[in-house]
């Protein structure tokens, strides 16, 4: 099966504190792609990230950061000294190599609630 | 600057009519698809589109439907038939087999009234 799990529906956090989003991947292709995207309340997703399956190199960018572990099958984001404009839904996402139609395979999301 | 446009971004419609909700890209992606998005809820796949004059049902593809006549345009045909119209409908398109992620359109909210 090919499935993205993110098991937290929502998290509420305030301002300053650091907060994990996780996300777990089933895929059998040995080379895939993820995928952090972000939904603000406009309602557009925008890309954050993309990571490959033979690069387990950690990324930061500013105060977001990303931790990929394939032995855990598990590409975590964590952002750090949050603020109120990170109040969003975030979506990681799977693409596998053998991918029909190059569809995306989503999670549910998780609904990040920063307070002042 | 290239992009994905959906028009309109709000839309009202009676029950029993039906309503097209637009979506052009300029990015010359081969591939684009219509997601409906529900109040706290994921993505779910409605229709897909790899080439030209080709498309594919997803998960929720009853009571749609879809045309790419161009490569630019994929517009979605909400019909009478989906008995649940009113949601936010997200279109996107990729290149690359979706290796390279997607690019969204800012969405369309459609209320049944």
């Amino acid at each position: 099966a090919q499935k993205v799990t993110q098991a937290q529906t929502e998290i509420s956090v305030v301002e300053k504190e650091d907060v994990t989003l996780d996300c777990v991947y089933e895929t059998r292709d040995t080379t895939y792609y993820l995928f952090w995207y972000k939904q603000p309340p406009s309602g557009e997703l925008v890309f954050l990230i993309r990571r490959n399956s033979f690069d387990e190199q950690n990324e930061i960018s500013g105060r977001y950061s990303w931790n990929f572990q394939k032995s855990t099958s598990s590409f975590n984001f964590t952002i750090t000294a949050s603020q109120v404009v990170d109040s969003a839904v975030y979506f990681c996402a799977l693409s596998p190599w053998y991918n029909q139609g190059g569809k995306l395979i989503f999670g549910q999301g998780t609904e990040l609630s920063v307070k002042p | 600057d290239g992009g994905i446009t959906q028009s309109p971004k709000y839309l009202f419609r009676k029950e029993g009519q039906n309503v097209t909700l637009s979506c052009e890209q300029n990015l010359n992606h081969d591939a684009m698809y219509w997601y409906r998005q529900d109040p706290g809820q994921g993505l779910r796949l409605i229709y897909y589109s790899q080439i030209v004059n080709d498309f594919q049902k997803g998960d929720i593809a009853e009571g749609y439907s879809v045309s790419r006549e161009k490569k630019e345009s994929f517009p979605l045909t909400v019909t009478s038939a989906q008995k649940n119209p009113t949601a936010f409908y997200l279109c996107a398109s990729s290149t690359g087999q979706g290796r390279w992620g997607y690019t969204f359109g800012s969405g369309t909210r459609l209320t049944v009234v």
